[in-house]
Parts: structure tokens; C-alpha cells; sequence
């Protein structure tokens, strides 16, 4: 079975700076693809950015990136520039073909003024 | 925009008691998931439904059954709760179950079963 591990519970950051949030996979397969969904106060959950396996470039949206290292199965999400905006809990998640998605147990980030 | 619709938003129920969790979604996509979060665990999948007419266990089905109604509504009953099932629900859809992409999810439904 695939397993997700987000080994930190909390991280915090200070505005305007950048923090890196963690994401380790297990897994046997070598297509496959890799999410961070921001879930904000409110609730409502929403992807961040995508990486597909297949892909040796890093995903970039805006001020969101990350280091995909397929051989460390770590998947890690750069947040730059951070804004009060940004605080929430973010999932990092996991799937093979298919919208089966397996999610790791979260990150609170808090963003500093 | 509505997106994905969840009712309730809140509920208290009583051990043994019976309620549905309704959801909809009004982006014509295919497939439709539900999940429940617990602090530390992440979302997991109870149920999902490919396409209409279709449902299928998740990873943590116990105690709960859902029901395709048509390709906008996908319910989720839980007919005797437990405590165990407290948590928040959240029901999410997809353009289609093969193609991985992007989940859209409503608000969720939190649920505390005394």
C-alpha cells in the first residue's frame, strides 16, 4: 500500500519569506503522480500545484514550487514570498492512474505579520 | 459558482441514530468521491463512484453506505452512527476517475456522533 508522510504538524514563517514544507511517498510504482492541496480556514480544499512522476522538471505555479526528488520519493513544496494569505493546513497527496488519491496527515502553516 | 454543495454543514447526532450527508455538483463531471478527515490522518476515502450508476469502497467504507442518485448527487448514509465516526466529511468530484487531475471539493460536513 501507498503511504504519505508529512512529518511536520506545524511550520510557521515569517511574511515575505520562504518556507519549504515536507512530503515523503512509499511506493513500488514508477508512474505516478504527486498533489499539494491548501486547505484554508474556511474549509474547502484546493490543489496547489501537480507534479507528474514522468517528469524530470519541477512543477512551478506562481509562488508555489517544488523539489521533486523521485529517487528520495520526496516531494517538497516551496511556498516564496509567503503571504498572510498562505496560512493553512497543506495535504500532499498521491496517485497512480486514477483519481484514488492518498493524502498525508497534513502541515498547519502559520504566516507571521 | 457553486462548484461542489454539501448539507449538512453541522451535526450532532446520537449513538445508533441514522442521517444522510448530501452532495452535489453542478460541473458535469463523471466521478464523485467521499472523504473524511481526522486530526493527523489526512483525508481518507470512504466511497467513490466512477460514473453514474457506479459505486465502489474506499479505503474506509465500515458503517457507511452511499447512493449515485444521478450525475449531479452522491449521498452518503451512515444507518446506526458511532463515535468513530466523528470527524469532517467531505465530498469532492472529478471530470473523470481514470484521468488524474484536479479534485474539487465542497466545504464540508462536520459530524460529531456523541
Amino acid at each position: 500500500a501507498q503511504t504519505v508522510t508529512q512529518s511536520q504538524p506545524e511550520m510557521s514563517v515569517q511574511e515575505a519569506e520562504t518556507v519549504t514544507l515536507s512530503c515523503t511517498y512509499d511506493t513500488s510504482e514508477s508512474d505516478y503522480y504527486l498533489f499539494w492541496y491548501k486547505q484554508p480556514p474556511s474549509r474547502q480544499m484546493i490543489l496547489v500545484i501537480r507534479q507528474e512522476a514522468y517528469k524530470q522538471q519541477n512543477a512551478t505555479e506562481n509562488r508555489f514550487s517544488v523539489n521533486f526528488q523521485k529517487a528520495a520519493k520526496s516531494f517538497s513544496l516551496k511556498i516564496s514570498d509567503s503571504q498572510l494569505g498562505d496560512a493553512a493546513m497543506y495535504f500532499c497527496a498521491y496517485s497512480i492512474a486514477g483519481n484514488m488519491l492518498t493524502f498525508g496527515g497534513g502541515t498547519r502553516l502559520m504566516v507571521k505579520p | 459558482n457553486a462548484g461542489v454543495t454539501q448539507t449538512p454543514k453541522f451535526q450532532v447526532l446520537k449513538t445508533g441514530q441514522s442521517m444522510t450527508l448530501q452532495c452535489a455538483q453542478d460541473m458535469n463531471h463523471n466521478s464523485m468521491y467521499w472523504y473524511r478527515q481526522d486530526p493527523g490522518m489526512g483525508l481518507r476515502l470512504i466511497y467513490y463512484s466512477a460514473s453514474e450508476g457506479t459505486t465502489d469502497k474506499g479505503e474506509v467504507p465500515n458503517g457507511y453506505n452511499v447512493s449515485r442518485l444521478n450525475k449531479r448527487e452522491f449521498s452518503l448514509r451512515l444507518e446506526s452512527a458511532a463515535p468513530s465516526q466523528t470527524s469532517v466529511y467531505f465530498c469532492a468530484s472529478s471530470t473523470s476517475h481514470t484521468n488524474t487531475g484536479e479534485l474539487f471539493f465542497g466545504e464540508g460536513s462536520r459530524l460529531t456522533v456523541l
